[in-house]
């Protein structure tokens, strides 16, 4: 069985500061490991994916996240946040093997970015 | 092309009754999942349909069922209502090509039993 551990429920961040949102993960297999983020009164969109290959990946609006295979990670960062970036935040886990489109979720982190 | 469409928006019930929601894929995607997002458990995988069969399935209860057309349109039931199914109901379809797809959610179907 795989989970997901969202480190920080909330994160308070003033604009155009660096942020980080801590994903860790929990499976006995191989896994594909997504950031979906939730902008109020919307559905998921999907910020990033790591399907294999390096281990830094780029996504939309200038996130980025790092897998970490050792410390069984996935982490999402931003170099500069800005007001818009205010949102809900998901890590989420699907098992690599097989045509396998079931996602275990974090519990979200809440980003809120302050002038 | 339109993306993933979910109707009803906004669904009032009381205990005991049924509800059915309803989602439409985008144009050529063949995969529908369902996810139950709520404050306390966040979001929980309830099925996945792929040309008419459930393809997978999550730990909810005999109540909660669904149904995927030859259009790839995807309808789920939830019979009895309880308090506790009050929820936002979120549907996703991929192309169902291979793992590790982009899944696109719609809006959801955000439900109160009362």
């Amino acid at each position: 069985a795989q989970s997901v551990t969202q480190l920080d429920s909330q994160v308070p961040v003033f604009e155009e500061a660096p942020v980080e949102l801590r994903c860790n993960y929990s499976s006995s297999v191989s896994v594909y490991l997504f950031w979906y983020v939730q902008y109020p009164n919307q559905g998921l969109q999907l910020l990033l994916k790591y399907l294999s290959g390096s281990t830094l990946v780029k996504g939309i609006n200038g996130f980025e996240a790092e897998f970490n295979k050792s410390q069984t990670s996935f982490h999402l960062r931003k170099p500069s946040v800005h007001i818009s970036d205010t949102a809900e935040y998901f890590c989420a886990v699907s098992d690599a093997a097989g045509n396998n489109r079931k996602l275990i979720w974090g519990l979200g982190t809440s980003l809120a970015v302050n002038p | 092309k339109a993306g993933v469409t979910q109707t009803p928006r906004y669904l009032i019930k009381t205990r005991g009754q049924q509800v059915t929601l309803s989602c439409s894929p985008i144009s050529g995607h063949r995969s529908v999942s369902w996810y139950q997002q709520t404050p306390g458990q966040g979001l929980q995988f309830l099925f996945e349909y792929f040309s008419e069969t459930q393809r997978n399935k999550g730990n909810f209860p005999g109540r909660f069922s669904g149904r995927q057309f030859s259009n790839s349109r995807s309808e789920m039931n939830v019979s009895t209502l309880e308090l506790g199914d009050s929820a936002l109901y979120l549907c996703a379809s991929s192309l169902a090509r291979s793992g590790g797809e982009t899944q696109y959610f719609g809006p959801g179907t955000r439900l109160l039993v009362l």
